[in-house]
């Protein structure tokens, strides 16, 4: 049972545009989500993170929206570049005190110049 | 800072064949998670320890893995006797003191088993 899922394997945008990337999870005792993002032969590298407690969080040109009540969230990157270019794995977790992620399956972003 | 190391970046091998893949977390890091990455079910958490006592295996798949943390610089996961379908790459990653909590991702290993 998948309890984060990214129901979009792949996206494509065009340079400057916004991408947005949709992330929906079960599991509502799920307390703080992350996005991380993967480059080919590298591991995944922590982008952005929010915390149940809010609806929002920015980090420059990447903003994370969370939407409790219909258990979703997104990531906003505006302007998009073609180095974002790359996988995007949102993850959840659990207020059990031992960090343990469920990643869902990744969506494939690619910017186009 | 090295970042989390892993060992060997690529591993072919065949049908039946031990394999051990390595890790070495950051300096300092108390927790460390093996992932398994496949296409169609994602980064999955296999095994992860704390303070170098494995706290949750659920995710590993069957006995033929195993996992071991002798110390807090060094972790292996072994796949005993290999089948094709392990075939993925493998992810270490070690838990991170900033304030986000994020985990840190090696570079993982690219598994083929023939």
């Amino acid at each position: 049972d998948q309890q984060v899922k990214q129901n979009s394997p792949s996206l494509s945008v065009q340079e400057g545009r916004i991408s947005i990337l949709n992330c929906d999870y079960t599991n509502s005792m799920f307390d703080y989500f992350l996005w991380y993002k993967k480059y080919p032969a590298e591991g995944p590298t922590f982008l952005i993170s929010i915390s149940s407690i809010k609806d929002k969080n920015e980090d420059g040109r990447f903003t994370v929206f969370l939407n409790k009540s219909a258990k979703h969230l997104s990531l906003h990157i505006v302007p998009s570049q073609p180095g974002d270019s790359a996988v995007y794995f949102c993850a959840a977790s659990r207020p059990s005190g031992t960090y343990k992620y469920i990643f869902g399956t990744g969506t494939r972003l690619k910017v186009l110049a | 800072d090295a970042g989390v190391i892993q060992s060997p970046r690529h591993e072919v091998t065949e049908m039946g064949q031990e394999v051990t893949l390595r890790c070495k977390p950051i300096s300092g890091h108390n927790s460390l998670f093996w992932y398994r990455q496949t296409m169609m079910r994602g980064l999955e958490l296999l095994i992860y320890f704390n303070n170098n006592v494995p706290i949750d295996d659920s995710g590993m798949p069957e006995d033929r893995f195993s996992a071991k943390m002798p110390n807090a610089s060094f972790s292996t996961l072994k796949i005993q006797p290999s089948e094709p379908r392990d075939s993925a790459v493998y992810f270490c990653a070690s838990l991170g003191t900033g304030s986000y909590n994020e985990q840190f991702f090696g570079p993982g290993t690219r598994l083929t088993v023939l």
